[in-house]
């Protein structure tokens, strides 16, 4: 298995509250991925990192912000957390970004806001 | 606008028979096509992909098809095992871009 990690696994919180969540992996993959999992949707691309630095939006991004200060850590912040984006969220890497771009999957963290 | 529409939530089939999962996409700049595996509290994993340039890939009991004319593609798993009751994703990535899209995900019931 690819070395990726998330933490929290779980967490609940309340509207208004910032939380960040942490994706680690230890594959020296150049690019990472966050990604929310609902009922319906399927997953859906919220921010990706080609880069250390180097980061941009995906298809749900409003409320979302990303950082990666190395290549190892990619965090995503909720600033003001809401119902809606009660969610489970899953971590991703890959080699390569374009084609062939098979992505490796963390375990996921289950986030209900209150 | 769904570029990657799985139309079928659900799917039931008995251990031994053959498993057909279905996936439409609508981006005809969509070049390489993936097929992701879930099960229950766990991330997904890669499973089989095909790039546009072949119409077939195999893999063990896993067979992917593309229609690329009619902007469809379809897994195959023969025979099917109750191991492979799961949530399958469809995906669909283009050259050039960093972006997978997925689809809304097909659970595959395999009844022993």
């Amino acid at each position: 298995d690819a070395g990726i990690t998330q933490s929290p696994r779980h967490k609940v919180t309340e509207t208004g509250t910032p939380v960040t969540l942490r994706c680690h992996q230890t594959e020296n993959h150049r690019y990472m991925y966050w990604y929310r999992q609902d009922p319906g949707h399927g997953l859906r691309l919220i921010h990706y990192s080609y880069g250390v630095k180097d980061t941009d939006k995906g298809e749900v991004s409003d409320g979302y912000s990303v950082s990666r200060s190395k290549t190892e850590d990619f965090l995503l912040t909720l600033e003001s957390a809401t119902s809606s984006q009660t969610s489970v969220y899953f971590c991703a890497i890959s080699e390569s970004g374009g084609l062939g771009n098979e992505q490796f999957f963390g375990p996921g963290t289950r986030l209900t806001v209150l | 606008d769904q570029q990657v529409k799985q139309n079928s939530p659900s799917l039931s089939v008995q251990e031994g028979r053959i498993s057909i999962l279905n996936c439409d996409y609508t981006n005809s700049m969509f070049d390489y096509f993936l097929w992701y595996k879930k099960y229950p509290a766990e991330g997904p994993t890669f499973l089989i992909s095909i790039s546009s340039i072949k119409d077939k890939n195999e893999d063990g009991r896993f067979t992917v098809f593309l229609n690329k004319s009619a902007k469809h593609l379809s897994l195959h798993i023969v025979p099917s095992q109750p191991g492979d009751s799961a949530v399958y994703f469809c995906a669909a990535s283009a050259t050039g871009g960093f972006k997978t899209i997925f689809g809304a995900g097909t659970r595959l019931f395999v009844k022993a």
